[in-house]
């Protein structure tokens, strides 16, 4: 089936640091989707991608779906702590309808 | 307000004994899924309906079972045959094919805990 290669698995930043994840596919999307979980609750969705070269921005997020339309990446600019928790992609493709493929997510530490 | 909600968020079980879990949307969304999450993992996926009625299995839907029997309710069983139950368990809804769209929103979560 469907793999995404998720970077880095974790990280420990300095606040105010800026952030930069990304995430690989063998295999072509159509959709590209980040997510945010705090510990012990649901993933929340922070950027949805629909078109290859696509960036989009909210707020200090910002995300682009890769020309290729393998991978991704997601930017954090100006980290404060309550950036902490995990951050997954989601992929999903025409061929594959009605289920998306995930990556491992990345932890990601801040400290004060 | 609309959204998703799983209940209970804590559910303690005996080894043995099945146990439903809650998933309810209120968003007309006609596609629901059910994730298992072990910690520090990511997101496996369980079963999955496209359309009240119709399920499929996902890649570890041994030891489980789901209904959908309506639109809003998609709850899952977790049965004495899994051998390895306690996990965090998530449920998610997307528009579906209908609406071209693939974006799922999760609910809370609930944490499954057998003793």
């Amino acid at each position: 089936g469907q793999q995404l290669n998720q970077s880095p698995q974790s990280m420990f930043i300095q606040e105010g640091e800026d952030v930069s994840m990304n995430c690989t596919s063998s295999s072509i999307f159509n959709t590209w989707l980040w997510y945010k979980q705090d510990p012990g609750e649901g993933p929340v969705l922070l950027i949805a991608l629909y078109k290859a070269g696509e960036l989009t921005s909210n707020g200090r997020l910002t995300a682009q779906f890769g020309i290729t339309r393998k991978d991704s990446f997601l930017n954090i600019s100006a980290s404060i702590p309550s950036d902490v928790g995990i951050y997954f992609c989601a992929g999903s493709s025409n061929t594959n309808a009605g289920k998306s493929t995930f990556g491992d997510g990345t932890t990601l530490t801040v400290k004060p | 307000d609309g959204g998703i909600t799983q209940s209970p968020k804590y559910l303690f079980r005996k080894e043995g004994q099945n146990v439903t879990l809650s998933c309810e949307q209120n968003l007309n969304h006609d596609a629901m899924y059910w994730y298992r999450q072990d910690p520090g993992q990511g997101l496996r996926l369980i079963y999955y309906s496209q359309i009240v009625n119709d399920f499929q299995k996902g890649d570890i839907a041994e030891g489980y079972s789901v209904s959908r029997e309506k639109k809003e309710s998609f709850p899952l069983t977790v049965t004495s045959a899994q051998k390895n139950p306690t996990a965090f368990y998530l449920c998610a809804s997307s528009i579906g094919a209908r609406g071209g769209g693939d974006t799922q929103y999760f609910g809370p979560g609930t944490r499954l805990t057998v003793l």
